[in-house]
């Protein structure tokens, strides 16, 4: 199966400022790659799919890039509701694998 | 309003089965293909289980295989997981999730998840 790698575990911002989450996958995945926000008690949300195509009622400030076997997210300027756990997940092969996340905090 | 919510999970011994719930509201669930995914403590999410909407169409996770059955109801917009020989590395938050579409594998509506603690 297709390993995803994120980086870094944590990422530590101030409101207003850029954050750039990294994911690779161990093999390519084309743009077969989605990015998903959870927070504490809550369901995960579904941000992008197809590497860089925003889900129905996400911001703007979100955007993903890359294909084949490096992506990003980015998020131009945080919010203080944008403080989550980032998840990157693969559906190029199956079965469908995840990252182990990338943490936003403050 | 759109949503799915589990329920089911609890404390349970090793070998000992449990039967989850995903209750679907706000959308028609009988067109939808559905999903298990589950998030064990300090760990990331890991794929359980899909099927059809139709229910004719099965797919496990090599770590569930004969040991878990999914199933759902359409007339009671209903999921369900059947989890028996249940292990410690069993223990998880378990969440029902949707795919958009047949032939795309990501997930555009998750439940909160429910917890199964397997433990002596």
């Amino acid at each position: 199966e297709i390993v995803m790698t994120q980086s870094p575990a944590t990422l530590s911002v101030s409101p207003g400022e850029r954050a750039t989450l990294s994911c690779r996958a161990s093999q390519t995945v084309t743009t077969n790659l989605a990015w998903y926000q959870q927070k504490p008690g809550q369901a995960p949300r579904l941000l992008i799919y197809g590497a860089s195509t925003r889900a129905t009622g996400i911001p703007a400030r979100f955007s993903g890039s890359g294909s084949g076997t490096e992506f990003t997210l980015t998020i131009s300027s945080l919010q203080s509701e944008d403080f989550a756990v980032y998840y990157c997940q693969q559906y190029n092969d199956w079965p469908p694998t995840f990252g182990q996340g990338t943490k936003v905090e403050i | 309003q759109v949503q799915l919510v589990e329920s089911g999970g609890g404390l349970v011994k090793p070998g000992g089965s449990l039967r989850l719930s995903c209750a679907a509201s706000g959308f028609t669930f009988s067109d939808y293909y559905m999903n298990w995914i589950r998030q064990a403590p300090g760990k990331g999410l890991e794929w359980v289980s899909y099927i059809s909407s139709s229910g004719n169409t099965i797919y496990y996770a090599d770590s569930v295989k004969g040991r878990f059955t999914i199933s759902r109801d359409n007339a009671k917009n209903s999921l369900y997981l059947q989890m028996n020989s249940l292990r410690a590395e069993d223990t998880a938050v378990y969440s029902c999730a949707r795919l958009p579409a047949a032939t795309y594998w990501y997930f555009d509506l998750w439940g909160r998840g429910t917890l199964v603690t397997v433990s002596s």
